[in-house]
């Protein structure tokens, strides 16, 4: 079956240092891949989506290609901050209709002054 | 813009009562999926409606059921609470012919069982 596999957390980084965080999939087929944001007592968040091999998705600062030869989808942003504290969850999707969303297990960050 | 609402935002109950949670989709969105999110977890998908008809099933207790109405909004009914069911339970919507897959995400419920 469809499984999505990320590094294990928490993740502790000093504020305005690199983001890495790892992602790898197993799926038939061609799934759009995705990040959602979970913040500290609130829902999900999209936050950045591939629909196709070697398409880069980003957005306030955060950045992922889809690696189909890998069957990656890192994570990365070059300077974090304070603010980006949260659980990052990697996530996959097929299109067609109705399909539901796989996650992984969601990696904790935080960020410290 | 208009956002997926849930309610109500956090429901305490007690083993062996019933729980109901509801989902109202963005305006036009015809598609309502449901996902568990246990302590600590990823959330898992339960089940999904598409015009008031279950278009997929996960891993969703027989204790659980829901439905779609027609004006789209779902109901998520829980009987027999038992101590493992306390989660975030998050409803999601998408226009389902509209080609766009991104399924937008209301807030959640906590239930608690106490």
């Amino acid at each position: 079956g469809n499984s999505v596999t990320q590094m294990e957390g928490p993740v502790t980084l000093s504020e305005e240092a690199f983001l890495t965080i790892n992602c790898t999939y197993t799926a038939t087929g061609y799934p759009s891949l995705f990040w959602y944001v979970q913040y500290p007592g609130e829902g999900l968040q999209l936050l950045l989506k591939a629909t196709k091999a070697d398409d880069k998705g980003s957005n306030k600062g955060f950045e992922a290609t889809y690696r189909k030869e890998t069957t990656s989808f890192h994570l990365e942003k070059g300077s974090v901050q304070v603010s980006d504290s949260a659980v990052y969850f990697c996530a996959l999707q097929y299109s067609g209709g109705y399909q539901k969303v796989t996650f992984g297990t969601g990696t904790k960050l935080q960020v410290i002054p | 813009a208009a956002g997926v609402i849930q309610s109500p935002r956090h429901l305490i109950k007690e083993k062996r009562e019933t729980a109901t949670l509801k989902c109202y989709p963005i305006p036009r969105h015809d598609t309502v999926y449901w996902y568990q999110q246990g302590p600590g977890q990823d959330p898992q998908f339960l089940i999904s409606f598409y015009e008031k008809m279950q278009s997929d099933k996960g891993s969703i207790p027989d204790r659980f059921s829901a439905q779609q109405f027609s004006d789209y909004h779902s109901e998520l009914n829980m009987s027999s609470l038992e101590l493992g069911d306390s989660a975030l339970y998050f409803c999601a919507s998408t226009a389902g012919t509209s080609g766009d897959i991104e399924q937008y995400f209301g807030p959640g419920t906590r239930l608690t069982v106490t």
